[in-house]
């Protein structure tokens, strides 16, 4: 079974630093996914991260994967308060029978202060 | 605005009762995924649809069922609530395509208060 670890799952970081939030998973998988959530607000979609070596930026985020070490980074760079908000990483999972869902880490909460 | 519309967006009932919540997913959009959400399970994937039937299952509780309806838009039903049933459920779809899941767009929530 597809299982999903992230790291840390709290993160309280100052404006202007830098910092990178992991996502480890357990067996082989091309593509993961990266999703932001507000406070009780829906989920986001950030990233499609879909081979090896793929590397995704918009704005302070930038997303990486790489396969072969089942690891995706998401680094935060010169963190701003807007940033404040929880970070998930998913990954597709084939089920028995051939479905497909995704499997999602348990999210990184990140707190950015003035 | 993802284009998943959920409602309703939030509702209270008491244990032992049964509701519905309903999702219309994006235009051309043939999964719908259902997930629950609460502070000590984190996000919890539910179960899915794929034009009509249904595709993959997760944690879903003997209580829960859903369904798909030909017109593509989905209802989770939940019935003999229980206080621990108290979640924020999301609605997601995707395109669906074989190989992959491919983005899924999650929409707005419906938030459930079992007293």
């Amino acid at each position: 079974e597809l299982k999903v670890e992230q790291n840390p799952l709290f993160l309280s970081m100052q404006e202007g630093k830098n910092y990178t939030i992991y996502c480890n998973y357990s067996t082989t998988s091309d593509r993961l996914y990266w999703y932001r959530q507000d406070p009780g607000k829906s989920l986001e979609s950030l990233f499609v991260l879909l081979s090896n070596g793929a590397v995704k930026q918009e704005g302070r985020l930038m997303a990486s994967l790489d396969t072969k070490a089942r690891l995706s980074t998401l680094h935060i760079t010169a963190a701003v308060h807007d940033l404040s908000a929880t970070y998930f990483c998913a990954v597709d999972s084939i089920t028995q029978g051939g479905s497909e869902k995704l499997v999602f880490g348990k999210g990184t909460k990140l707190t950015v202060n003035p | 605005d993802s284009g998943v519309t959920q409602t309703p967006k939030h509702l209270i009932t008491a244990t032992g009762q049964r509701v519905t919540l309903r999702c219309s997913p994006r235009s051309g959009d043939l999964s719908v995924y259902w997930y629950q959400q609460s502070l000590d399970q984190g996000l919890q994937f539910l179960i899915q649809y794929y034009n009509g039937e249904e595709r993959a299952k997760g944690n879903i509780l003997e209580r829960f069922s859903a369904q798909q309806f030909p017109d593509l838009h989905s209802e989770l039903n939940l019935s003999s609530l229980e206080l621990g049933d108290s979640a924020l459920y999301f609605c997601a779809s995707s395109v669906g395509t074989s190989g992959s899941v491919g983005t899924q767009y999650f929409g707005p929530g419906t938030r459930l208060l079992v007293l």
